[in-house]
């Protein structure tokens, strides 16, 4: 059974600073990984998808790298700012499309 | 219109009613998902359809009966419900089963 792990569960930066987002999974047969951000009492918000054969994907301040071998994600958000405040989610999926998802790292960037 | 959008947006109700959510999408996708959100427990997934047939039921109780009309509609009709499905329910789209999740902005049940 797939189980999803991502540290820290909280982080609060001061605006500007370069953040890393871990993220770990049990089972290495993946298919692709998803990255999203939730606002509070909003819905998901696809950033990126990293699939299979890709080592990482970029997307403006973003970077998401992923080592199936080791069962690892990073998102990596550069120069951060108060509006990436959210609480971001990574998501595994099997090749029958099935996420599954972590707790979540909530993010506060103080201006 | 958004690509996903769920109603209604927040929804109260006793545990002998009957009610019904609704999903549409309007990105041309060919698979839904219905996922539940509670309190501090990660998204779960409940029904998957890929192209109007269900492909995944993740050992969700039949007081949750999902329903897709056609590849823009998805509803899950809920009777008898119980406390602890306080919860938010998301519902999601993708091309197919490869390709990325958009996700509405879900619908905040209360069961009192």
């Amino acid at each position: 059974k797939q189980e999803v792990t991502q540290i820290p569960a909280a982080l609060s930066v001061p605006e500007g600073e370069n953040l890393v987002l871990n993220c770990s999974f049990t089972d290495s047969a993946i298919y692709n990984l998803q990255w999203f951000r939730q606002d509070p009492g909003k819905g998901l918000t696809s950033l990126l998808l990293i699939q299979s054969s890709q080592r990482e994907q970029t997307s403006g301040r973003l970077n998401a790298s992923l080592d199936k071998s080791s069962g690892r994600s990073t998102l990596y958000i550069a120069a951060s700012q108060p509006g990436d405040s959210a609480t971001y989610l990574c998501a595994p999926f099997s090749n029958t499309g099935k996420l599954i998802f972590g707790q979540g790292t909530t993010l506060q960037v103080k201006p | 219109e958004t690509g996903v959008t769920q109603t209604p947006r927040h929804l109260v109700m006793g545990m002998t009613n009957k009610k019904s959510l609704k999903c549409e999408q309007h990105l041309g996708h060919n698979a839904m998902y219905w996922y539940k959100q509670s309190a501090k427990k990660p998204l779960e997934l409940m029904f998957v359809y890929s192209l109007e047939e269900r492909v995944e039921n993740n050992s969700v109780p039949s007081r949750f009966s999902p329903e897709c009309p056609n590849s823009s509609h998805l509803f899950l009709h809920l009777h008898t419900l119980q406390p602890e499905d306080s919860a938010l329910y998301l519902c999601a789209s993708s091309q197919d089963n490869s390709q990325p999740q958009h996700f509405g902005d879900g619908t905040r049940l209360s069961i009192l």
